[in-house]
């Protein structure tokens, strides 16, 4: 069964450096999208992504992080200077149509 | 009032029960309807779909009521195995999906 794929599964980063995160998502999927969500929280929308560019993104996904498709098969989260209150459990997921989607297993953060 | 509301739980039910779990979405425009469920630091993983008519998956049923903009699921005969948080997911044509925080189930033996 097809399957999104994060990497790493932990990051341990100080703060203010900078991290990324990969995904690869399911292969035929048009849609992209990074979540995340702190401990004992909700799972929260960062940024949609769709033909090569961000389609939509919310009022976390400040100018601290970007999303790049460097090639046909990666989909990246790049957090700039990275602050405690990022540590979070980044989950990438992908959809074939903007409806439903597939999570992979996530990128836990910790930023000390 | 926020966009996805569920009750909390934790819900602590003995193997074999039935279980049902509320949501209520604030959008009226909301299009799709989604159960998830997650286990304890694992990825959120679809469920099932809910549909207007309401639909069935083994021993599973969710209902969609529009006019109160509530959604429901039903988890029948409960095993260990269904010990997890159930998350309540809609969204609207393309806009992300909206997540509730989740009701916790915990099947006892």
């Amino acid at each position: 069964e097809p399957e999104v794929t994060q990497t790493p599964s932990h990051q341990v980063t100080q703060m203010g450096q900078e991290v990324i995160l990969r995904c690869v998502p399911i292969s035929n999927h048009l849609y992209f999208y990074w979540y995340r969500q702190i401990l004992g929280q909700k799972v929260e929308f960062l940024v949609s992504f769709y033909n090569n560019e961000i389609s939509e993104k919310s009022e976390i996904f400040d100018d601290q992080f970007s999303v790049e498709r460097p090639d046909g098969s990666n989909f990246t989260l790049k957090i700039r200077s990275t602050k405690l209150e990022d540590s979070a459990m980044y989950f990438c997921a992908s959809s074939e149509q903007d409806t439903e989607a597939f999570f992979g297993q996530g990128t836990r953060l910790t930023v000390v | 009032r926020k966009e996805v509301e569920q009750d909390p739980g934790p819900f602590n039910v003995p193997e074999g029960a039935t279980v049902a779990f509320n949501c209520t979405y604030s959008n009226s425009a909301s299009q799709s309807f989604f159960w998830y469920r997650q286990d304890c630091r694992k990825e959120p993983k679809l469920l099932m779909s809910v549909y207007s008519s309401g639909n069935e998956d083994g021993r599973f049923t969710a209902q969609l009521n529009r006019a109160s903009q509530y959604i429901s699921l039903l988890i029948r005969d409960s095993k260990l195995s269904d010990s997890a948080t159930y998350l309540c997911v809609v969204n609207k044509e393309n806009t992300p999906l909206v997540f509730g925080k989740g009701t916790r189930l915990s099947v006892i033996a």
